[in-house]
């Protein structure tokens, strides 16, 4: 399976602790973007990267959360702190270059206790 | 300020009719528009695009009509199938210059009865 890779699928955790998921996008792209999702809503934009380089982060993602790319290739997103406000499905799409279609993974879905 | 709204949260319609599912946009900096699926438990998949700079794109059973005059699109499902039932997103991304991050609508919920 060649497309986009997400891990964990599920993660429950207790409010306070820390978390961290991974996007592994499709190989030849090198955008990477992260999306968060709650319920009836459509995806919102948190942070992308071009390559390792992190261009853009919304105001969206507060000083707890962190996103890496470190060698441009799988990408990681870390909450620290958890709050019960951060449960939400977290998405990840790549594309090469600006172009599009971005293609998504299945999501972590994130549930805080 | 919701800039692409998607005004239905849902819609059914009987296994062969046509779908109808619509979308209208407020930022004339969007450049391209797409449409995707998406199943429960599952990420979005990727349905069909139109360029700003046309107005229509047909694939299959899908059609997009762009109007740009009234910042309106519509995706037209013909002939609907079961399996066609999902939550329908519509995105519009922003031109170069702004990064070409994709801004969703809140999506449409599409039940095709048998």
């Amino acid at each position: 399976d060649t497309g986009v890779s997400q891990d964990p699928r599920h993660k429950i955790t207790k409010r306070g602790q820390n978390v961290t998921f991974r996007c592994d996008p499709i190989s030849e792209h090198n955008r990477l973007y992260w999306y968060r999702q709650t319920l009836g809503q459509g995806p919102e934009f948190l942070t992308y990267f071009q390559n390792e380089a992190q261009l853009e982060k919304s105001r969206l993602l507060s000083d707890r959360f962190s996103a890496e790319r470190p060698k441009g290739s799988f990408s990681t997103l870390e909450i620290q702190r958890t709050e019960q406000g951060d449960s939400a499905m977290y998405l990840c799409a790549s594309s090469f270059e600006g172009a599009q279609p971005q293609h998504f993974g299945d999501g972590t879905r994130l549930s805080i206790l | 300020d919701q800039q692409v709204k998607q005004n239905s949260p849902s819609l059914s319609v009987q296994e062969g009719r046509i779908s109808i599912l619509n979308c209208d946009y407020t930022n004339s900096m969007f450049d391209y528009f797409l449409w995707y699926k998406k199943y429960p438990a599952e990420g979005p998949t990727f349905l069909i695009s139109i360029s700003s700079i046309k107005d229509k794109n047909e694939d299959g059973r899908f059609t997009v009509f762009l109007n740009k005059s009234a910042k309106h699109l519509s995706l037209h499902i013909v002939p609907s199938q079961p399996g066609d039932s999902a939550v329908y997103f519509c995105a519009a991304r922003l031109g170069a210059g702004n990064n070409r991050k994709l801004i969703w609508g809140l999506g449409t919920s599409l039940a095709v009865n048998p």
